[in-house]
């Protein structure tokens, strides 16, 4: 089956710094992967839509110069979440669609972001 | 604007037993997908089935079952024979390939507890 790879699972930061997450598709390419938000006990946030090749269509209320994205290539996305704050301390998840296929989106295990 | 509805917070079943989880959803196509999601504790989304619209034959993937009802816009989930693996977050989501929002909605999901 297809299988998305995201990192690290779990990391700690200081306030005021950036951290980088990836999300990779490992046997197969994918056009376009989404990340996700989730606080405990609630369903997943859309945050953006990341297309390769092409800027990320970011949802209502987030903040593109908080959350970069980048998908520079078919299996590779990345979120970096810049000058963090402990408001920003969540579950992130991504989702990887395979291009040209009309098939749902596999998933990342996710990552714990603290920030202490 | 799609939306999924799941009204049910959380459900508690006896092992062995059998459950029914609700999910509505709201959309002017015709043509879209559905998917019941599982998150355990782990968090990884799993994937427990999915429904094309067109198909008027309720999917069903060994003690899982769904049905699907188009014209009332309802798609519940069955879990037949509950294990206790089957504890975890239920998610509810809506997907109109293609479309506008070629991304999944989530509903709020439903927490499933499995009593020994």
């Amino acid at each position: 089956g297809a299988v998305v790879s995201q990192h690290p699972s779990w990391v700690i930061c200081k306030s005021g710094t950036s951290v980088k997450i990836e999300c990779r598709s490992l046997d197969f390419q994918a056009t376009t992967m989404f990340w996700y938000r989730q606080f405990p006990k609630q369903s997943l946030m859309l945050m953006a839509t990341s297309n390769e090749g092409s800027k990320a269509t970011y949802e209502q209320g987030v903040e593109k110069d908080k959350f970069l994205i980048n998908h520079a290539s078919l299996t590779l996305s990345t979120l970096t979440v810049t000058s963090a704050h402990p408001e920003d301390s969540s579950f992130y998840i991504c989702s990887a669609r395979p291009s040209h296929a009309n098939t749902e989106a596999f998933f990342g295990q996710g990552t714990r972001l603290t920030v202490v | 604007a799609q939306t999924v509805t799941q009204s049910q917070p959380e459900m508690s079943v006896q092992e062995a037993e059998t459950v029914t989880l609700s999910c509505t959803y709201d959309t002017s196509e015709s043509d879209y997908y559905l998917f019941w999601y599982k998150q355990p504790p782990s968090r990884q989304m799993i994937l427990v089935i999915r429904q094309e619209a067109y198909k008027q034959q309720n999917a069903t993937e060994n003690r899982f079952s769904v049905n699907f009802q188009k014209a009332a816009k309802s798609f519940s989930l069955k879990i037949s024979d509950s294990q206790l693996g089957d504890a975890a977050m239920y998610f509810c989501a809506y997907l109109n390939y293609g479309g506008a929002t070629n991304k999944l909605i989530f509903g709020t999901g439903t927490l499933l507890a499995v009593q020994p």
